[in-house]
């Protein structure tokens, strides 16, 4: 079965400052990995996604994330953080569920709150 | 309309009574999700439509949960004799195909049970 564990359920960085945001998986078959980005009262948003081509993975709004199969790991990063990236943010594994159909386990999540 | 469409987007109701969540997919999308999102909790995988396949309802919590999508597009989650835990959002996500496709999710329907 895959799981997702993300460390830190609460990220607090400066405005301008690196944003990491540490994501690792576990899974019995090569994983597909995700990073989806919450705001408030709304639904999840794709930021990005590994899927087996290269390991380093751009998104939108400046994000990316490097798979390490070494590691299990998929942390998120972005160099320079904005106001406007204070979010939550879920990584996901994707798995099979008994009839085979994609079905992905999400992370607790993690608040990134940015300070100006 | 271009996204994942869901009503109502708030719901109070009254402990015991049942309630039922619409989920409008994306057009031309044949899997459809539902997940449950309580504070604290993440996000817990309800239950997956692929198509013409028998649902996977491995991750209903209780009899009390069902689900049905008519016509391979709308979807209802129906909960019966609600009770105060089930108080959270309910997010809806579709998707074209199976393997790597990314989920496109709804705004969700917040439930509250008093």
């Amino acid at each position: 079965a895959q799981s997702v564990t993300q460390l830190g359920s609460h990220v607090s960085v400066s405005e301008g400052a690196l944003v990491l945001l540490r994501c690792n998986y576990s899974s019995s078959v090569p994983p597909y990995l995700f990073w989806y980005v919450q705001y408030p009262n709304q639904g999840l948003q794709l930021l990005l996604k590994y899927t087996s081509a290269a390991t380093l993975v751009k998104g939108i709004n400046g994000f990316e994330a490097e798979f390490k199969k070494s590691e299990t790991s998929f942390h998120l990063t972005k160099p320079s953080a904005h106001m406007s990236d204070a979010a939550e943010y879920f990584c996901a594994v994707s798995g099979v569920s008994i009839q085979g159909a994609q079905k992905l386990v999400f992370g607790q999540g993690t608040r990134l709150t940015i300070n100006p | 309309g271009a996204g994942v469409s869901q009503s109502p987007s708030n719901k109070v109701t009254e402990k015991g009574k049942d309630v039922e969540l619409r989920c409008d997919p994306i057009s031309g999308h044949t899997a459809l999700y539902w997940y449950r999102q309580s504070l604290g909790q993440g996000l817990e995988f309800l239950i997956y439509f692929q198509g013409n396949s028998a649902p996977d309802k491995s991750g209903l919590p209780s009899d009390r949960f069902s689900a049905e999508r008519t016509g391979g597009s709308v979807s209802t989650l129906t909960i019966q004799r609600t009770q105060q835990e089930d108080s959270a959002v309910y997010l809806c996500a579709s998707s074209l195909t199976v393997d790597g496709t990314p989920l496109h999710f709804g705004n969700g329907t917040r439930l509250t049970v008093t």
